[in-house]
């Protein structure tokens, strides 16, 4: 296992387009999130599966914004009618929970660009 | 106000000084991460703690639980040590998700 695998890397996009990103955790993990990183910021919560289940979903999450994980093994995250406030880095992070205390793996992110 | 707060947010340093990141949090934790992150976005885990102090090798990791403050001190720092030092904490509460600071971002020069 070679860790959190996240696709694109990057991505431009007109304003206006759907565009569609995808995380694949470390197969034992239960839990997936995805953050949202702005520049200069620290990452912020978006939504976060156990397994199958969507249990939590941030406010930041627009109705622009849906995620899956599908048979509760890779991720989705697809946004919408993009907007150029959507420009961000989108971390993904998977863990092991319960297990007592989990370190998370992140994957390396997708650098989206909404020109 | 920020729940997790860190200082400074910019550092720059000389290679072979001695590097200490703070950290406060204002919220019940289960856990504190030290994350590093490099230019291209990757994010590492470099300590979880939950009580007294945590060290491999250059890095040392501490938490005070009744301050609610940690520190993270870099010894003999490198300019391979340069990047963002994130602390986040693990909400004792809801989903375990976790919160983050803004982040320091160290520059060691050589």
């Amino acid at each position: 296992d070679t860790g959190v695998s996240q696709d694109p890397r990057h991505k431009i996009t007109k304003r206006g387009q759907n565009v569609t990103f995808r995380c694949d955790p470390i197969s034992e993990h239960n839990r997936l999130y995805w953050y949202r990183q702005t520049l200069g910021q620290g990452p912020e919560f978006l939504t976060y599966f156990q397994n199958e289940a969507q249990l939590e979903k941030s406010r930041l999450l627009s109705d622009r914004f849906s995620a899956e994980r599908p048979k509760g093994s890779f991720s989705t995250l697809e946004i919408q009618r993009t907007e150029q406030g959507d420009s961000a880095m989108y971390l993904c992070a998977s863990s092991l929970i319960p297990g007592g205390q989990s370190y998370y793996t992140f994957g390396s992110g997708t650098r989206l660009t909404v020109v | 106000k920020n729940e997790v707060e860190q200082s400074p947010q910019n550092l720059t340093a000389q290679e072979g000084e001695f590097i200490t990141i703070n950290c406060s949090y204002s919220v019940g934790i289960s856990a504190l991460h030290w994350l590093q992150q490099h230019p291209g976005g990757g994010i590492v885990s470099l300590f979880m703690l939950s009580s007294g102090k945590k060290k491999h090798g250059r890095l040392i990791a501490t938490i005070n639980i009744q301050e609610k403050h940690s520190s993270l001190h870099i010894t003999a720092s490198h300019p391979r040590d340069s990047a963002v030092y994130i602390c986040a904490v693990t909400l004792i509460q809801g989903a375990q998700k976790l919160v983050f600071g803004q982040g320091t971002r160290l520059t060691i020069n050589p």
